[in-house]
């Protein structure tokens, strides 16, 4: 059972440069998330995915793009990244949708994916 | 919005001796609460939760506790082992988004 797996789980990129973070889960979760962590703060939302064809904007989403390619996929964009988005980005998925009590349920994440900005 | 705050941001303790791990939160409706324990390079992992209509939720050897009074949350953890060794953070429903602490390391002295 893989649950929600992360790709690349490194990379380093040069400043300009575009590139996708990929991210599946295998449990028919509805809504998906992604994260960015820097050190000294918590985990900030960048976009989420409610269901599937709908996303929205988290607290941090400038530079960011995101795709929910259908119920497993959710991809986040960067179109030219920045020294700024150097950080480790983590997918994430749940059950249900805010506060449902029939779905209420857990965060699940990924491992991670640590991008270096030069 | 939410403001989510961990009271210390590091904890040493001997093995064997109990854990508490505090958090607080702002919103006075927040939902549902969640314990995580992130481990070096890997993503969080789900310890304990609970709803904000019950104040004590038990599990294998932690036990998380919910004032919501005074907009505090607990993580005890009994018996601390080297592989509780972690960051652990609180996760805080308030509408439609979790709200994160940045995190107490906590560190098992064998």
């Amino acid at each position: 059972n893989a649950g929600v797996t992360q790709t690349p789980k490194f990379q380093v990129l040069k400043t300009g440069q575009s590139m996708t973070l990929q991210c599946a889960q295998d449990m028919n979760h509805n809504s998906m998330y992604w994260y960015r962590q820097d050190p000294g703060m918590g985990l900030r939302l960048i976009y989420y995915s409610a269901s599937e064809g709908t996303t929205d904007k988290g607290e941090v989403p400038n530079g960011y793009n995101v795709s929910r390619l259908n119920k497993r996929e959710f991809s986040l964009r960067l179109e030219s990244a920045a020294p700024p988005q150097t950080s480790v980005y983590f997918c994430a998925s749940r059950r249900g949708f805010g506060w449902d009590r029939a779905n209420t349920g857990e965060l699940f994440f990924g491992e991670g994916s640590r991008l270096t900005v030069l | 919005g939410e403001s989510v705050g961990l009271h210390l941001p590091t904890l040493s303790v001997q093995e064997g001796d109990n854990s508490i791990i505090n958090c607080a939160y702002s919103n006075s409706a927040s939902d549902y609460f969640i314990w995580y324990k992130q481990e070096s390079g890997k993503g969080p992992q789900f310890i304990i939760d609970i709803r904000s209509n019950m104040d004590k939720r038990q599990g294998q050897r932690v036990t998380v506790l919910l004032n919501k009074t005074v907009k505090h949350l607990s993580l005890q953890i009994a018996a601390t082992q080297p592989g509780d060794s972690a960051v652990y953070f609180c996760a805080v429903l308030t509408g439609n988004q979790f709200y994160f602490g940045t995190g107490t390391s906590l560190t098992v002295i064998p």
